[in-house]
């Protein structure tokens, strides 16, 4: 059991080179969460889907895109990178309910240069 | 808004000894607070509380709440190294999924042995 695979671990990027986090669940979860993790702060939620086709504004998504075509996947696009963008980004799945724990990704850590 | 205060950000212990971590909030229409623990990668699940007064255990770790005094506690008896994280506190908002999920910026506790 998988749980929440997320990639790559670890990039750099560029100012204004663009990538794509991948997340997927095997757990057959509706929700999904994109957060960032910055130093010193609690993790933010920057994007979120409640269902395959159906996706939300989290607290930060400026810069950032996100699909949900199917249950299992929800990647994250950053457009433009900027050094704003440098962070660990966690993926995470949370049931059928919008209530349920989460079960997060072991994080991709971002560096933009 | 919502807000998470943890304290201490952070605290050296040696194994063996006992801890408390703190949680404080304020969140509008309360419906539970939740503890999770960071190690390297993925922060995982460790409590959920919605009542005031009941402990919640699990081996050496337990957590209570107050909701009259708005806190909660993270207890770790007989620490041993293998508890050295970072230990998120996260609250939901009746009403409200995780997309409301507010968490505090982290303890970071150290075990030496």
């Amino acid at each position: 059991n998988a749980g929440v695979t997320q990639t790559p671990k670890f990039r750099i990027l560029k100012i204004g080179q663009s990538m794509t986090l991948q997340c997927a669940q095997d757990m057959n979860h509706n929700y999904m969460y994109w957060y960032r993790q910055d130093p010193g702060m609690g993790l933010k939620l920057i994007y979120y889907s409640v269902g395959a086709g159906i996706t939300d504004k989290g607290e930060v998504p400026n810069g950032y895109n996100v699909s949900r075509s199917t249950t299992e996947d929800f990647p994250l696009r950053l457009e433009l990178a900027a050094p704003s963008q440098t962070s660990v980004y966690f993926c995470a799945s949370g049931g059928t309910t919008g209530a349920n724990v989460l079960t997060f990704g072991a994080g991709s850590r971002l560096t933009v240069l | 808004e919502d807000k998470v205060v943890q304290s201490p950000l952070s605290l050296v212990v040696h194994e063996g000894d006992t801890v408390t971590l703190n949680c404080s909030y304020e969140v509008t229409n309360f419906r539970s607070l939740l503890w999770y623990k960071q190690e390297k990668k993925a922060p995982t699940f460790l409590f959920m509380l919605t009542s005031s007064g009941i402990e919640k255990k699990s081996g050496r770790l337990s957590s209570i709440l107050d909701k009259k005094e708005l806190f909660s506690i993270l207890n770790i008896t007989a620490t041993q190294t293998g508890d050295s994280a970072i230990y998120l506190c996260a609250v939901v908002p009746r009403g409200f999924g995780n997309e409301k999920l507010t968490f505090g910026t982290g303890t970071r506790l150290t075990i030496i042995p």
